[in-house]
């Protein structure tokens, strides 16, 4: 899987667009971001995931480059409850092989009223 | 909507024991994940079922061992505890049959090993 870079922490105030980046040059053709988040101590949750094209959900809008080299998680209108730590996680899609996470260093968002 | 089950929550176990974590996926879920997350790290995978058969292996030690059963619940059964598997544990579920392996996580047991 594809090695990712985030900045280790950003702050956002409550109401604000919350903008996070993530690096993945060395993505596959044949890989997806993903995007989890884990508030303290709670197990990971999954938000989205893209593989080329923008996707918007409930929870939040991902932005990926066009090269594909590095993608940016919107969360349009921060609440007190998204401070967490955000992981960017690069993997192919489906399959039992590949279905494990690779968590690395994830980007500590922590949105102050 | 049902979610990942995890027993117990907490555990507390002295060193040299061994202690059995149970993990319930959500139903028609096919496919189970056991991931470890020690003091200020991040989560690690260790190990994951699909259809009851071994799919993938991680960091896991040779003192712990795992299983999916037949109603596709799984156990991480662990030997000869240290103090350094004092950690959270997980257990995520998916589908892979689904659209695209997201992984639903349960709320994890915390394991401390005196």
């Amino acid at each position: 899987d594809a090695k990712t870079t985030q900045p280790p922490s950003m702050d956002c105030a409550e109401g604000r667009a919350a903008n996070l980046p993530c690096n993945h040059s060395t993505i596959s053709g044949n890989e997806y971001v993903y995007w989890y988040r884990q508030i303290h101590s709670q197990g990971p949750q999954y938000i989205i995931h893209g593989l080329k094209n923008n996707e918007t959900n409930e929870m939040a809008s991902l932005i990926i480059t066009e090269d594909r080299k590095s993608s940016t998680l919107i969360l349009p209108h921060a609440t007190l409850r998204d401070t967490a730590v955000y992981y960017c996680i690069v993997r192919v899609a489906g399959g039992t092989s590949y279905g494990k996470l690779t968590f690395g260093q994830g980007t500590i968002l922590t949105v102050h009223p | 909507a049902a979610g990942v089950i995890q027993s117990p929550r907490h555990l507390i176990k002295e060193k040299r024991e061994t202690a059995t974590l149970k993990c319930y996926p959500i139903p028609r879920h096919d496919t189970v994940y056991w991931y470890q997350q020690g003091p200020g790290q991040d989560p690690q995978f260790l190990i994951s079922f699909y259809e009851k058969m071994q799919s993938d292996k991680g960091s896991i030690p040779d003192r712990f061992s795992a299983q999916q059963f037949s109603d596709y619940h799984s156990e991480l059964n662990m030997s000869s505890l240290e103090l350094g598997d004092s950690a959270l544990y997980f257990c995520a579920s998916s589908l892979v049959s689904g659209s695209y392996n997201e992984q639903f996580f349960g709320p994890g047991t915390r394991l401390t090993v005196l």
